[in-house]
């Protein structure tokens, strides 16, 4: 079974802090995908990246960078110079390669920035 | 703005009335699904279509819960006998050639 975990509920932060959210997951597929979602008090789920399993190059999206480690089952999503903007609940998602894609998504952090 | 877009944002009803949610996927999307997600939690899978075909369902949608898909377009989600319980937001997501969902703005539901 598959299995996202989030161990961090709440976490609040000052501007211009950096911040790092950890995601540890469980499967025993080869092939998958992982995925971070940002949840805006609005509602609307937005989708930040996905890494396929096969590529544990580290990446980096502005002020953004994720941390892919097999050897640990864990993806954990960095803000840098966090700003208000930032402030949402981030969900760690995990997602099989079959046609029909389950993904199962971990119980999400919630982020506040302070001014 | 993902492309994705549902309606209604939001849905006060009493319990025991019907209530339909409906889901417009990005154009290219064959994939479509929906999830639930409660207070406090990740996005739970309901079901799945593949174009006009729903090809799978989770053991959270009970006999009350029946989604369409007709011509593989837009999709709607009907609540029949709405319970307090069934209060949530539902969210619908689609999925093109690449395997990233990408998720509407979601209906709220609030069952009174």
């Amino acid at each position: 079974a598959q299995k996202v975990t989030q161990a961090q509920t709440e976490i609040s932060v000052v501007e211009k802090e950096d911040v790092t959210l950890d995601c540890v997951y469980e499967t025993r597929d080869t092939t998958y995908y992982l995925f971070w979602y940002k949840q805006p008090p609005s509602g609307e789920l937005v989708f930040l990246i996905r890494r396929n399993s096969f590529d544990e190059q580290n990446e980096i999206s502005g002020r953004y960078s994720w941390n892919f480690q097999k050897s640990t089952s864990s993806f954990n999503f960095t803000i840098t110079a966090s700003q208000v903007v930032d402030s949402a609940v981030y969900f760690c998602a995990l997602g099989d390669s079959g046609g029909y894609q389950k993904v199962t998504f971990g119980t999400g952090t919630k982020l506040q920035v302070i001014p | 703005d993902t492309g994705v877009s549902q309606n209604p944002r939001h849905k006060i009803t009493k319990r025991g009335q019907n209530v339909t949610f409906r889901c417009d996927p990005i154009s290219e999307h064959n994939r479509l699904y929906w999830y639930r997600q409660t207070l406090g939690q990740g996005p739970e899978f309901l079901t799945y279509f593949q174009n006009e075909a729903q090809l799978e369902k989770s053991r959270l949608l009970s006999d009350r819960f029946s989604a369409e898909r007709p011509k593989g377009s837009f999709s709607t989600l009907e609540i029949q006998r709405t319970e307090q319980g069934d209060s949530a937001m539902y969210l619908c997501a689609t999925q093109g050639r690449q395997e990233t969902q990408y998720f509407g703005p979601g209906t709220r539901l609030l069952v009174l």
